[in-house]
Protein backbone atom coordinates (compact mmCIF):
# COMPACT_ATOMS: atom_id res chain seq x y z
CA UNK A 1 0.00 0.00 0.00
CA UNK A 2 1.12 3.40 -0.20
CA UNK A 3 2.81 4.72 2.71
CA UNK A 4 3.37 8.20 3.87
CA UNK A 5 5.56 9.45 6.59
CA UNK A 6 6.00 11.63 9.01
CA UNK A 7 9.11 13.79 10.84
CA UNK A 8 9.22 14.63 13.43
CA UNK A 9 7.56 11.67 15.05
CA UNK A 10 7.75 13.78 18.35
CA UNK A 11 8.98 17.59 19.48
CA UNK A 12 9.02 19.19 22.29
CA UNK A 13 9.88 23.16 21.97
CA UNK A 14 9.56 26.00 24.03
CA UNK A 15 6.61 28.31 24.05
CA UNK A 16 7.76 31.17 21.26
CA UNK A 17 9.44 29.48 18.46
CA UNK A 18 8.32 27.78 15.49
CA UNK A 19 8.42 24.12 14.78
CA UNK A 20 8.09 22.75 11.05
CA UNK A 21 7.14 19.56 10.15
CA UNK A 22 6.97 17.60 7.28
CA UNK A 23 4.83 14.92 5.77
CA UNK A 24 6.41 13.07 2.54
CA UNK A 25 4.62 10.57 0.46
CA UNK A 26 7.01 7.74 -0.03
CA UNK A 27 5.78 5.76 -3.22
CA UNK A 28 3.93 8.00 -5.19
CA UNK A 29 2.90 11.74 -6.13
CA UNK A 30 0.23 13.91 -4.10
CA UNK A 31 -0.62 16.80 -5.84
CA UNK A 32 -3.44 17.22 -2.56
CA UNK A 33 -2.35 16.66 1.20
CA UNK A 34 -4.14 17.60 4.22
CA UNK A 35 -3.26 18.08 7.58
CA UNK A 36 -5.42 17.61 10.59
CA UNK A 37 -5.06 17.73 14.79
CA UNK A 38 -6.01 15.44 17.00
CA UNK A 39 -6.46 16.73 20.83
CA UNK A 40 -6.54 13.94 23.54
CA UNK A 41 -9.34 11.54 23.38
CA UNK A 42 -10.98 13.40 20.08
CA UNK A 43 -11.51 12.83 16.64
CA UNK A 44 -8.94 14.37 13.77
CA UNK A 45 -10.33 17.68 12.62
CA UNK A 46 -9.20 19.43 9.58
CA UNK A 47 -6.41 21.63 9.80
CA UNK A 48 -6.37 22.47 5.78
CA UNK A 49 -5.49 21.28 2.42
CA UNK A 50 -2.49 21.30 0.79
CA UNK A 51 -2.16 21.81 -3.10
CA UNK A 52 0.92 21.36 -4.66
CA UNK A 53 2.51 24.81 -6.57
CA UNK A 54 -0.59 26.57 -5.10
CA UNK A 55 -1.83 28.49 -1.56
CA UNK A 56 -3.44 26.00 1.13
CA UNK A 57 -6.96 25.93 2.05
CA UNK A 58 -7.83 26.89 5.60
CA UNK A 59 -10.40 25.50 7.53
CA UNK A 60 -12.95 27.98 9.63
CA UNK A 61 -10.59 28.92 12.77
CA UNK A 62 -7.55 27.75 12.13
CA UNK A 63 -5.09 30.63 11.75
CA UNK A 64 -3.49 30.75 8.20
CA UNK A 65 -0.87 32.88 9.66
CA UNK A 66 0.21 30.67 12.85
CA UNK A 67 0.06 27.48 11.00
CA UNK A 68 1.79 27.78 7.49
CA UNK A 69 1.75 25.30 4.88
CA UNK A 70 4.24 24.56 1.75
CA UNK A 71 3.48 21.70 -0.66
CA UNK A 72 6.77 22.82 -2.58
CA UNK A 73 6.67 19.46 -4.67
CA UNK A 74 4.46 15.72 -5.02
CA UNK A 75 6.31 14.41 -2.34
CA UNK A 76 6.12 16.75 0.06
CA UNK A 77 4.57 19.11 2.80
CA UNK A 78 5.20 21.18 5.51
CA UNK A 79 3.11 22.84 8.10
CA UNK A 80 4.84 25.19 10.54
CA UNK A 81 3.51 25.70 13.90
CA UNK A 82 4.76 29.74 14.46
CA UNK A 83 4.92 31.14 17.65
CA UNK A 84 4.15 28.04 19.45
CA UNK A 85 2.11 28.10 22.70
CA UNK A 86 0.57 25.45 25.39
CA UNK A 87 -2.80 25.39 23.72
CA UNK A 88 -0.73 24.05 20.03
CA UNK A 89 0.42 21.02 22.05
CA UNK A 90 -1.21 18.21 19.96
CA UNK A 91 -1.03 15.34 17.98
CA UNK A 92 -0.61 16.70 13.90
CA UNK A 93 -1.35 14.30 11.50
CA UNK A 94 -1.24 14.32 8.12
CA UNK A 95 -2.77 12.80 4.63
CA UNK A 96 -1.72 12.55 1.26
CA UNK A 97 -4.40 11.90 -1.48
CA UNK A 98 -4.19 8.87 -4.29
CA UNK A 99 -7.12 8.82 -5.53
CA UNK A 100 -10.45 10.19 -5.46
CA UNK A 101 -11.95 9.27 -1.90
CA UNK A 102 -8.97 7.70 -1.05
CA UNK A 103 -6.55 9.10 1.39
CA UNK A 104 -3.22 7.65 3.30
CA UNK A 105 -2.30 8.78 6.43
CA UNK A 106 0.90 9.46 8.34
CA UNK A 107 2.29 7.96 11.66
CA UNK A 108 1.71 11.73 13.14
CA UNK A 109 3.72 13.98 14.69
CA UNK A 110 3.43 14.74 18.63
CA UNK A 111 4.11 18.36 19.12
CA UNK A 112 4.44 19.53 23.26
CA UNK A 113 4.64 22.84 23.85
CA UNK A 114 6.20 24.08 27.26
CA UNK B 1 -20.50 20.15 7.35
CA UNK B 2 -22.67 17.33 8.66
CA UNK B 3 -22.43 15.68 11.98
CA UNK B 4 -21.47 12.26 12.60
CA UNK B 5 -22.23 10.93 15.89
CA UNK B 6 -20.68 7.87 16.87
CA UNK B 7 -21.23 5.74 20.02
CA UNK B 8 -20.75 4.94 22.65
CA UNK B 9 -17.76 6.99 22.89
CA UNK B 10 -16.07 4.35 25.24
CA UNK B 11 -16.39 0.76 25.29
CA UNK B 12 -14.23 -1.45 26.92
CA UNK B 13 -15.38 -5.10 27.49
CA UNK B 14 -13.50 -8.68 27.84
CA UNK B 15 -11.76 -10.68 24.77
CA UNK B 16 -14.07 -13.19 23.29
CA UNK B 17 -17.27 -10.93 23.49
CA UNK B 18 -19.38 -9.46 20.67
CA UNK B 19 -20.04 -5.76 20.03
CA UNK B 20 -21.44 -3.19 17.87
CA UNK B 21 -20.67 0.38 17.44
CA UNK B 22 -22.40 3.16 15.42
CA UNK B 23 -22.12 6.25 13.36
CA UNK B 24 -25.20 8.05 13.07
CA UNK B 25 -26.41 11.20 11.53
CA UNK B 26 -29.29 13.15 10.14
CA UNK B 27 -27.84 13.67 6.56
CA UNK B 28 -27.50 10.84 3.69
CA UNK B 29 -24.13 10.22 2.58
CA UNK B 30 -22.62 8.86 -0.85
CA UNK B 31 -20.51 6.80 0.66
CA UNK B 32 -18.92 6.31 4.41
CA UNK B 33 -15.67 5.19 5.54
CA UNK B 34 -14.28 3.30 8.80
CA UNK B 35 -11.00 3.42 10.21
CA UNK B 36 -8.97 2.28 12.91
CA UNK B 37 -6.24 3.97 14.52
CA UNK B 38 -3.85 2.97 17.00
CA UNK B 39 -2.66 5.08 19.91
CA UNK B 40 0.30 7.03 18.34
CA UNK B 41 -0.35 6.19 15.17
CA UNK B 42 -2.50 7.77 12.32
CA UNK B 43 -5.97 6.26 11.09
CA UNK B 44 -6.00 3.07 8.60
CA UNK B 45 -8.62 2.83 6.14
CA UNK B 46 -10.55 -0.15 6.95
CA UNK B 47 -13.66 0.14 4.41
CA UNK B 48 -15.91 2.03 2.64
CA UNK B 49 -19.50 1.45 1.80
CA UNK B 50 -21.49 2.91 -0.69
CA UNK B 51 -24.92 1.42 -1.41
CA UNK B 52 -27.70 1.53 1.48
CA UNK B 53 -27.82 -1.55 2.82
CA UNK B 54 -24.56 -2.98 2.13
CA UNK B 55 -22.81 -5.42 4.03
CA UNK B 56 -19.13 -5.45 4.03
CA UNK B 57 -16.83 -8.39 5.66
CA UNK B 58 -13.53 -7.91 6.71
CA UNK B 59 -12.44 -11.15 8.70
CA UNK B 60 -14.51 -10.44 11.96
CA UNK B 61 -15.70 -7.13 11.24
CA UNK B 62 -18.79 -6.43 9.68
CA UNK B 63 -19.98 -3.67 8.56
CA UNK B 64 -23.58 -2.49 7.31
CA UNK B 65 -24.31 0.70 5.80
CA UNK B 66 -28.12 2.05 6.40
CA UNK B 67 -30.82 1.36 4.04
CA UNK B 68 -31.27 5.15 3.90
CA UNK B 69 -27.41 6.20 3.98
CA UNK B 70 -27.55 8.02 7.02
CA UNK B 71 -25.67 5.72 9.17
CA UNK B 72 -23.87 2.97 9.61
CA UNK B 73 -22.45 0.17 12.00
CA UNK B 74 -19.67 -1.67 12.77
CA UNK B 75 -19.84 -5.92 14.40
CA UNK B 76 -17.02 -7.04 15.85
CA UNK B 77 -17.35 -11.21 16.62
CA UNK B 78 -14.96 -12.67 19.04
CA UNK B 79 -13.14 -9.72 19.68
CA UNK B 80 -9.33 -9.56 20.69
CA UNK B 81 -6.94 -7.37 22.24
CA UNK B 82 -5.78 -6.74 18.56
CA UNK B 83 -8.99 -4.84 18.26
CA UNK B 84 -8.42 -2.15 20.44
CA UNK B 85 -8.38 1.32 19.27
CA UNK B 86 -10.15 4.18 18.57
CA UNK B 87 -12.69 3.67 15.49
CA UNK B 88 -13.47 6.71 13.58
CA UNK B 89 -16.44 6.79 10.83
CA UNK B 90 -15.89 9.77 7.68
CA UNK B 91 -17.53 10.83 4.80
CA UNK B 92 -15.80 12.56 1.53
CA UNK B 93 -17.11 15.97 0.92
CA UNK B 94 -16.17 18.35 -1.94
CA UNK B 95 -13.64 20.84 -0.65
CA UNK B 96 -12.80 23.25 -3.68
CA UNK B 97 -12.35 20.61 -6.22
CA UNK B 98 -10.53 17.87 -3.93
CA UNK B 99 -12.04 15.57 -0.90
CA UNK B 100 -12.55 16.25 2.40
CA UNK B 101 -12.67 14.13 5.12
CA UNK B 102 -14.79 14.64 7.70
CA UNK B 103 -14.10 12.36 11.03
CA UNK B 104 -16.93 10.99 13.25
CA UNK B 105 -16.41 11.85 17.02
CA UNK B 106 -14.89 8.50 17.34
CA UNK B 107 -15.69 5.29 19.76
CA UNK B 108 -12.78 4.42 21.48
CA UNK B 109 -11.94 0.80 22.00
CA UNK B 110 -10.14 -1.28 24.82
CA UNK B 111 -10.31 -5.27 24.70
CA UNK B 112 -9.48 -6.58 28.26
CA UNK B 113 -7.48 -9.73 27.64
Amino acid sequence: GAVVSQHPSRVICKSGTSVKIECRSLDFQATTMFWYRQFPKQSLMLMATSNEGSKATYEQGVEKDKFLINHASLTLSTLTVTSAHPEDSSFYICSAQLATETQYFGPGTRLLVL
Amino acid sequence: TQLLEQSPQFLSIQEGENLTVYCNSSSVFSSLQWYRQEPGEGPVLLVTVVTGGEVKKLKRLTFQFGDARKDSSLHITAAQPGDTGLYLCAYMGANFGNEKLTFGTGTRLTIIP
